[in-house]
C-alpha cells in the first residue's frame, strides 16, 4: 500500500460542507483511493473509492487531482452523526481485507 | 454489501484465562481477516483466515496466542489466549468483497475486551 499523509484533526460546522484532504504521492498507476471512517468505538464503515475519476455516491464525492498525487474526500452537509476518524487507504483493488490502516484524520462535526 | 456480526459485543476478563470471539457473515466469502485496535490506536491485521486452511498470520502475532477456526465459508472464530491486560483491545472480523472496480472491505460492529 502507498503510503498516505492526513491531517491529525479538523473541525467543521454542522450543516456545512466537510472537506477531507489527503496526500499520496508515491501511488502508483494500478492503486485505488479507498476512504474509511470508524464513528467511536464502532467497526469501520466503507465510504468511497476512486482510481482516477472523480466519485460521488449518497454518502460523499471523492475527488482525485489529475496527476493522482492527492485526493480530498468531501461530505457535502455535514451532521454531528459524521463525528468520525476518517481513513485514507491507497491499494491496488485486490487483497482489500489486508489493507494498512494510518492514524486517519478525526472529524468534529460542531453545531 | 456484507453484512457481519460479532459476538460477544464486549466482556471483561481475567488475566490468564481465555476468549473466543465469533464472526458470523451474511454471504459466503473465500477470506475472513482478524484485526486489534489497541486504545487510541489504528487497526492492526492479525491474521487472515481461509477455509480448510491455516490461517495465516501477521509478523508479531502466533497461533499460540490468537487461535483461529474457519469451519465453513460464513463464519470464523478468534481465541485470544492466556490473557493479559496488554490484550484489552477491539478486536474485529472484516471481510473482502469483490467488484469491477475493486475490492471493498468491510468490517463487524467489534469486539471490546477488557483484561483485568
Amino acid at each position: 500500500d502507498a503510503k498516505t499523509t492526513q491531517p491529525t484533526s479538523m473541525d467543521c460546522a454542522e450543516g456545512r460542507a466537510a472537506n477531507l484532504p489527503c496526500n499520496h504521492s508515491t501511488i502508483s498507476g494500478n492503486e485505488y483511493v479507498y476512504w474509511y471512517r470508524q464513528i467511536h468505538s464502532q467497526g469501520p464503515q466503507y465510504i468511497i473509492h476512486g482510481l482516477k475519476n472523480n466519485e460521488t455516491n449518497e454518502m460523499a464525492s471523492l475527488i482525485i487531482t489529475e496527476d493522482r498525487k492527492s485526493s480530498t474526500l468531501i461530505l457535502p452537509h455535514a451532521t454531528l452523526r459524521d463525528t468520525a476518524v476518517y481513513y485514507c487507504i491507497v491499494r491496488v483493488g485486490t487483497n482489500a481485507g489486508k489493507s494498512t490502516f494510518g492514524d486517519g484524520t478525526t472529524l468534529t462535526v460542531k453545531p | 454489501s456484507a453484512v457481519i456480526s460479532q459476538k460477544p459485543s464486549r466482556d471483561i476478563c481475567q488475566r490468564g484465562t481465555s476468549l473466543t470471539i465469533q464472526c458470523q457473515v451474511d454471504s459466503q466469502v473465500t477470506m475472513m481477516f482478524w484485526y486489534r485496535q489497541q486504545p487510541g490506536q489504528s487497526l492492526t491485521l492479525i491474521a487472515t483466515a481461509n477455509q480448510g486452511s491455516e490461517a495465516t498470520y501477521e509478523s508479531g502475532f502466533v497461533i499460540d496466542k490468537f487461535p483461529i477456526s474457519r469451519p465453513n465459508l460464513t463464519f470464523s472464530t478468534l481465541t485470544v489466549s492466556n490473557m493479559s491486560p496488554e490484550d484489552s483491545s477491539i478486536y474485529l472480523c472484516s471481510v473482502e468483497e469483490g467488484g469491477r472496480r475493486g475490492e471493498t472491505q468491510y468490517f463487524g460492529p467489534g469486539t471490546r475486551l477488557l483484561v483485568l
